[in-house]
């Protein structure tokens, strides 16, 4: 069975672009969740999505949005990219919306995001 | 502001050594606390832990959680240079609409020579 998949596995962005990386959950899952990992930091959360509706938003500006489609793949847009952008992308999908309470939690390759 | 430490944050042991990987936590509505292992890039499961004083284990790993002192271990016995990677600890909490979400800490990044 495929895990979670991601792409691209990395990308080269400069300044001010826009970005939009792409999330397939395990067949099955409902709930996509992304977050970002900055360099020699631990992953901080983006989003929460679940039965394509926004659950959950950590503390990102509005340049940072994302959906879930009715497959429930999901995308994470970033606008006007900033050099602090630069981190790997993580997406992970859980079979409910409360699968991180129960470890359920499985997590992509991520997207290596670099802005220039 | 809720938050997530763990300690060291960098370790350098011999195959064989036994290492202890600390994680404290101050967040609002604890729901449970959970181990990850990542080696290149996406982090891998290792145990879930919710209620004081029972230790999980898995083979050399194994964790134990202090819900009064709020905080967590993680040892590995019989270090493998497999074991190297960064272990992140991460804490769930229930935010009310929102169903869960992970706070993690910085990861503690453990190299074990042969």
């Amino acid at each position: 069975d495929a895990g979670v998949t991601q792409s691209p596995t990395h990308l080269i962005k400069t300044r001010g672009q826009h970005v939009t990386l792409r999330c397939s959950p395990i067949s099955g899952h409902k709930s996509v969740s992304w977050y970002q990992q900055v360099l020699g930091q631990g992953p901080q959360f983006i989003f929460q999505y679940y039965e394509k509706e926004e659950r959950g938003r950590g503390n990102f500006p509005d340049r940072f949005s994302a959906r879930q489609f009715p497959n429930y793949s999901s995308e994470l847009n970033v606008n006007a990219l900033l050099l602090g952008d630069s981190a790997l992308y993580l997406c992970a999908s859980s079979l409910t919306g409360t699968g991180v309470a129960t470890g359920e939690l499985f997590f992509g390759e991520g997207s290596r995001l670099t802005v220039l | 502001e809720d938050k997530v430490v763990q300690s060291p944050l960098s370790l350098v042991v011999h195959e064989g050594d036994t290492v202890t990987l600390n994680c404290s936590y101050e967040v609002t509505n604890f729901r449970s606390l959970l181990w990850y292992k990542q080696e290149k890039k996406a982090p891998t499961f290792l145990f879930m832990l919710t209620s004081s004083g029972i230790e999980k284990k898995s083979g050399r790993l194994s964790s134990i959680l202090d819900k009064k002192e709020l905080f967590s271990i993680l040892n590995i016995t019989a270090t493998q240079t497999g074991d190297s990677a960064v272990y992140l600890c991460a804490v769930a909490a229930d935010r009310g609409s929102t169903l869960g979400r992970l706070y993690f800490g910085r990861g503690t990044q453990l190299t074990v020579w042969p």
